[in-house]
């Protein structure tokens, strides 16, 4: 079974720093993007970021350049994200995503999500 | 910027409903629908504006192309009403619409 399981979310203070983790197994890792979207309590879906299965190309939303960083370690099928300077507006759900096998930018298989509450 | 609409669809189960998605430049047919019940993590429906992906019923549908696209979904079944929202994946950053809202009538 094609699984992704995201950890590492809580509660943090206005400028404070967090890591996500996202474990994935059922599939072969390291032919695949993967992908962190995220989902602001009661609203809609946002793309955060993508990195190759290599780790070569990487991409961020405006919104997070500069603050958050993508990575992924494929010997552990592992994805990354490492926030910092977090802000009251990067509260969500933090989920990580499986590129579409032969439809690139898409996702297929999402896990179930990480809450990440910024608050003071 | 992608631009869904109506936010709100009330629709009688059985009848057909169709959402839209207009971009605001062409992302010619890049474009996917995912479908999102309350408590669930979205399910990819449409890519390429309008292929079904892997175990979607042909009751959905996509169409369109460039900045105009639409998803219908025909004789509405009680585990369709949810949110739906259009993504474009034509260019980086990779961009969703706010959402549509399907409701039951």
């Amino acid at each position: 079974e094609v699984q992704l399981v995201e950890s590492g979310g809580g509660l943090v203070k206005p400028g404070g720093s967090l890591r996500l983790s996202c474990v994935v197994s059922g599939f072969t890792f390291n032919t695949y993007t993967v992908n962190w979207v995220r989902q602001a309590p009661g609203k809609g879906l946002e793309w955060v970021s993508s990195i190759s299965s290599s780790g070569y190309y990487i991409f961020y939303a405006d919104s997070v350049q500069g603050r958050f960083t993508v990575s992924r370690d494929n010997a552990k099928n592992s994805l990354y994200l490492e926030m910092n300077s977090l802000r009251v507006e990067d509260t969500a759900v933090y989920y990580c995503a499986r590129e579409t096998l032969g439809v690139v930018r898409t996702f297929d298989i999402w896990g179930q999500g990480t809450m990440v509450t910024v608050s003071s | 910027v992608m631009t869904q609409s109506p936010a709100t669809l009330s629709v009688s189960p059985g009848d057909r409903a169709t959402l839209s998605c207009r971009a605001s430049q062409s992302v010619s047919n890049n474009l996917a629908w995912y479908q999102q019940k309350p408590g669930q993590t979205p399910r990819l429906l449409i890519y390429g504006a309008s292929t079904r992906a892997t175990g979607i019923p042909a009751r959905f549908s996509g169409s369109g192309s460039g900045t105009e696209f639409t998803l219908t979904v025909s004789s509405l079944q009680s585990e369709d009403f949810a949110v739906y929202y259009c993504q474009q994946y034509n260019d980086w950053p990779l961009t969703f619409g706010q959402g549509t809202r399907l409701e039951i009538k």
